[in-house]
């Protein structure tokens, strides 16, 4: 089974607009953390935002912020006042494994990526 | 602080030819991942490295690939014979400790097998 599901291969939207992007995941572990990458046509992954399993606020940065579902295992990346520069492919990742610590051994498993088109 | 640095950035070989990629990570990074990202699909982790020790290199094709980080701090990823599926770009990530929540990566090299 898939650990990481991204549905949409590809979205559009106008500049200016907020977009949502679909992010869903299959863990039984308690503990794990939820990651958006993006990745532009350079071809470097950048990180955008974080969620832990325990966080009870969705995560938030700048423009991006993180609505986590836990119930129904989604956790999609919101982008508002979408720009030009925002155009890239975009990357949903699990860290399973977490110890109580925080720290852990898990390994990252992305999704298959969704590729982010911003119209003028 | 500078990046995370490979080299090279492109690589064209042919089947059953060696090729070795090289990674810095960023100064004071312990913990160091290579992936494999075949074109249309996320990266796939190959082997982590927590200082100069494997961490996880469960999906590491170890009869052709190998790596090593023998001073913990710049590592080499080895591919020997490599096979036209090995075309994909090899990316380094970097992060502070294995529990960081941010992995830096650098720009990757693109490996062109025919």
């Amino acid at each position: 089974a898939q650990k990481i599901t991204q549905t949409q291969p590809g979205m559009f939207v106008q500049e200016k607009e907020a977009v949502t992007l679909d992010c869903t995941y299959d863990t039984s572990d308690q503990s794990y953390g939820l990651f958006w990458y993006k990745q532009p046509s350079s071809g470097e992954m950048i990180f955008l935002i974080y969620q832990g399993s325990y966080d009870e606020q969705n995560a938030t940065e700048g423009r991006y912020s993180l609505n986590f579902q836990k119930a129904r295992k989604s956790a999609n990346l919101v982008i508002s006042a979408s720009q030009l520069g925002d155009s890239a492919m975009y990357f949903c990742a699990m860290r399973e494994g977490l110890n109580a610590g925080g720290t852990s051994y898990g390994k990252l498993t992305f999704g298959q990526g969704t590729i982010l088109t911003v119209h003028p | 602080e500078a990046g995370v640095a490979q080299s090279p950035r492109y690589k064209i070989i042919e089947k059953r030819q060696s090729v070795a990629f090289w990674c810095n990570p960023i100064s004071g990074h312990a913990t160091l991942y290579w992936y494999q990202q075949i074109l249309g699909q996320g990266p796939k982790l190959l082997i982590q490295f927590q200082n100069n020790g494997v961490v996880d290199d469960s999906q590491l094709p170890k009869d052709r690939f190998s790596a090593e980080r023998l001073k913990g701090v710049d590592s080499t990823l080895k591919i020997q014979p490599a096979k036209l599926e090995d075309s994909a770009v090899y990316l380094c990530a970097s992060s502070l400790r294995t529990g960081s929540h941010e992995q830096y990566f650098g720009p990757g090299t693109r490996l062109t097998v025919t």
